[in-house]
């Protein structure tokens, strides 16, 4: 069975760093690309970052400079690193994998990160 | 990056309706374009990708057609658990882009 579980949130002084972490279980971690995407309260999805099988990553602009996406395929587990964290950031977080490239079939249960002073 | 535009933002149906949600993309994707399903406190749901691929699982009301710029889901009876959120998304090109939801809420 397909497992995925965030972990890392939580409230966060604007200015201020999170890591996440998601570990994964039930498929070969290191042969998946493998995505961050956020959910502002009440609001719809944002793609915020993958990483390939070999550790190229993207970004999107939003997040660009502030926040590093990583993974360690011996622990099956996938990063993502925030920093400089904004109000804006506020969200749940989900990470994601895919079927085949970019379609998501199975999601975690997210992690919520709240910027706030 | 590819803006995508869901109509209409909300459909009031009953069940047993049909209900038929657009997606309009910024500029053509070809069919490199999902769809998914979100219920309150739960993950997304991918339903359709490729356009048209029901995903594993996914019951045969749900279809979904188009390519280049305009897509259509349609859920040809509507069930008390169709009532949710969904979602489209392109693949196509960087970056990934999802559309903004359409709530199909029960009239």
């Amino acid at each position: 069975e397909v497992q995925l579980l965030e972990s890392g949130g939580g409230l966060v002084q604007p200015g201020g760093s999170l890591r996440l972490s998601c570990v994964v279980s039930g498929f070969t971690f290191s042969s998946y690309a493998m995505t961050w995407v956020r959910q502002a309260p009440g609001k719809g999805l944002e793609w915020v970052s993958s990483i390939s099988s070999s550790g190229n990553a993207n970004y999107a602009d939003s997040v660009k400079g502030r926040f590093t996406i990583s993974r360690d395929n011996s622990k099956n587990t996938l990063y993502l690193q925030m920093n400089s964290l904004r109000a804006e950031d506020t969200a749940i977080f989900y990470c994601a994998k895919p079927m085949t490239p970019n379609y998501f079939d199975f999601w975690g249960q997210g992690t919520l990160v709240t910027v706030s002073s | 990056e590819i803006v995508l535009t869901q109509s209409p933002a909300t459909l009031s149906l009953s069940p047993g309706e049909r209900a038929t949600l657009s997606c309009r993309a910024s500029q053509s994707v070809s069919t490199s374009f999902a769809w998914y399903q979100q219920k309150p406190g739960q993950a997304p749901r991918l339903l359709i990708y490729d356009a048209s691929s029901r995903a594993t699982g996914i019951p045969a009301r749900f279809s979904g057609s188009g390519s280049g710029t305009d897509f259509t889901l349609t859920i040809s009876s509507l069930e008390a658990e169709d009532f949710a959120v969904y979602y489209c998304q392109q693949r196509n090109s960087w970056p990934i882009t999802f559309g903004g939801g359409t709530k199909v809420e029960i009239k």
